[in-house]
């Protein structure tokens, strides 16, 4: 099937500090890719939709200012978490859609503690 | 607004029984629906994409349906093993190929 990667697999910072997330599609081409958050015990929780070329769609209550994307080829997104608080202490996942079928294929998840 | 459900939450069965998870879904008006696999702290793995023109798809000890028009799809897991224990998300695609995930069902498989 097909692979999406993340970088990095998990992230102890600061509060106040920007983290950097990347997603990666390593076999397939991604004109679009999502990322989600999600919190112990729960289901995910779609933050945005990164677009190649063009600004991302973000969910209601989600902020962009906050959580910015950056979806910089048809291989990468980033999404820079910036002023980490710990409340933003989360498992992001990112995820990318292949096939005529929109199949989603989904990154490992990286770990974001924020002290 | 699409809401995704899944019942049970959690489930505790004895190795070697057959299985039925279930999911529903608010709006039928879905381009496919599928099943995940997630391990602890790790991402998620696809298990079943159905698309909304079918009815099941099989995968080994794994058969998923889907009902459209009355918003359910099931999950078949046949002679349950260990190794099964994980959390279980389905997640129906809609316009813009968004997925709206449900709560989960929590499986441990006792040997």
């Amino acid at each position: 099937g097909a692979v999406v990667s993340q970088h990095p697999s998990w992230v102890i910072c600061k509060s106040g500090t920007s983290v950097k997330i990347e997603c990666r599609s390593l076999d397939f081409q991604a004109t679009t890719m999502f990322w989600y958050r999600q919190f112990p015990k729960q289901s995910l929780m779609l933050m945005a939709t990164s677009n190649e070329g063009s600004k991302a769609t973000y969910e209601q209550g989600v902020e962009k200012d906050k959580f910015l994307i950056n979806h910089a080829s048809l291989t990468l997104s980033t999404l820079t978490v910036t002023s980490a608080h710990p409340e933003d202490s989360s498992f992001y996942i990112c995820s990318a859609p292949r096939g005529g079928w929109n199949e989603q294929f989904f990154g490992p998840g990286t770990r974001l503690t924020v002290l | 607004k699409q809401e995704v459900t899944q019942i049970p939450a959690a489930l505790s069965v004895p190795e070697g029984e057959n299985l039925v998870l279930n999911c529903s879904f608010t709006d039928s008006a879905i381009y496919n629906l599928q099943w995940f696999r997630q391990d602890p702290g790790k991402g998620l793995t696809s298990l079943l994409l159905i698309q909304s023109s079918q009815r099941e798809q099989t995968s080994g000890r794994l058969n998923a349906s889907l009902d459209k028009s009355s918003g359910r799809s099931t999950l078949y897991i046949a002679a349950s093993q260990p190794g099964d224990s994980a959390t279980y998300l389905c997640a129906v695609t809609v316009a813009g190929n968004m997925l709206t995930f449900g709560g989960g069902t929590r499986l441990m498989v006792k040997p």
